[in-house]
C-alpha cells in the first residue's frame, strides 16, 4: 500500500499571504494525485488532480506541482474561505490511499 | 443536480452488522464508479470501498475485506454497504462517493453517515 505523508500537521498563515502545503508519496504515483479541500462539518471538495489540474470551478489562486514522489499545494493569497484541512491522495494503485491532513488555521 | 444520500447509520456493537445505503440522482446511475470513503473522528480519510462501472468490479480496503460489501441496485439508483464483524476502529462518518471525471477521484460526495462500534 502506498502511504502518503503531508506536512506539516497544522500551517499558520495570515490572510493574503502564500500558503505551500506538502505532500509525500512512498513510491512513484505518476502524477496521479489529487487534492481535496474540507470545512468542518462538510465533505472533502475536490480542488486539483492530475497534480496540477485544477477541477471545475476552482479559483486560479490554487496550484499544484510535482517533483518526483514529492507534491505541492500553492495558495498564492489566502482569503477567509480558505482556512479548511487539505488532504492529498493517490490514486495511482489500489487502494487510494490519502494523506493524514494538513490544517490551515489563521495566523 | 448530483445528489448523494447516505442513511442507516447508527450505534451499534461490537461483532454485529450494519448497513448503509446511498441513494443518488441527477447522473446516469450505472456508468459511474461509485464509492465509500471513511473518517474516524479527528482523522483523516481512508478510501474503503468501491463500485467500478462498467465491469461491476469491487475494491475493497484491507481493513474491511471479508467483512464490507458493497452493492448497487441500477432499479432504485442506490449504492450499499453491508458492514459485518463490527470493530471499535470501524467508528467514522461513511461517505458516499461518486467518480464522473478521472478515474481514482472523488467529484461528488454525500453528506456522510455516522457509524458508532460500541458496547
Amino acid at each position: 500500500e502506498i502511504v502518503m505523508t503531508q506536512s506539516p500537521a497544522t500551517l499558520s498563515v495570515s490572510p493574503g499571504e502564500r500558503a505551500t502545503l506538502s505532500c509525500r508519496a512512498s513510491q512513484s504515483i505518476s502524477s496521479r494525485l489529487a487534492w481535496y479541500q474540507q470545512k468542518p462539518g462538510q465533505a472533502p471538495r475536490l480542488l486539483i488532480y492530475g497534480a496540477s489540474t485544477r477541477a471545475t470551478g476552482v479559483p486560479a489562486r490554487f496550484s499544484g506541482s510535482e517533483s518526483g514522489t514529492e507534491f505541492t499545494l500553492t495558495i498564492s493569497s489566502l482569503q477567509s474561505e480558505d482556512f479548511a484541512v487539505y488532504h492529498c491522495q493517490q490514486y495511482n494503485e489500489w487502494p487510494n490511499t490519502f494523506g493524514q491532513g494538513t490544517k490551515l488555521e489563521m495566523k | 443536480e448530483v445528489q448523494l444520500l447516505e442513511s442507516g447509520g447508527g450505534l451499534v456493537q461490537p461483532g454485529g452488522s450494519l448497513r448503509l445505503s446511498c441513494a443518488a440522482s441527477g447522473f446516469t446511475f450505472n456508468t459511474y464508479a461509485m464509492s465509500w470513503v471513511r473518517q474516524a473522528p479527528g482523522k483523516g480519510l481512508e478510501w474503503v470501498s468501491s463500485f467500478v462501472s462498467p465491469t461491476e468490479n469491487t475494491l475493497y480496503a484491507n481493513s474491511v475485506k471479508g467483512r464490507f460489501t458493497i452493492s448497487r441496485d441500477t432499479s432504485s439508483k442506490t449504492v450499499s454497504l453491508q458492514m459485518n464483524s463490527l470493530r471499535a476502529d470501524d467508528t467514522a462518518v461513511y461517505y458516499c462517493a461518486l467518480r464522473i471525471h478521472v478515474v481514482g477521484t472523488i467529484d461528488y460526495w454525500g453528506q456522510g453517515s455516522l457509524v458508532t462500534v460500541s458496547s
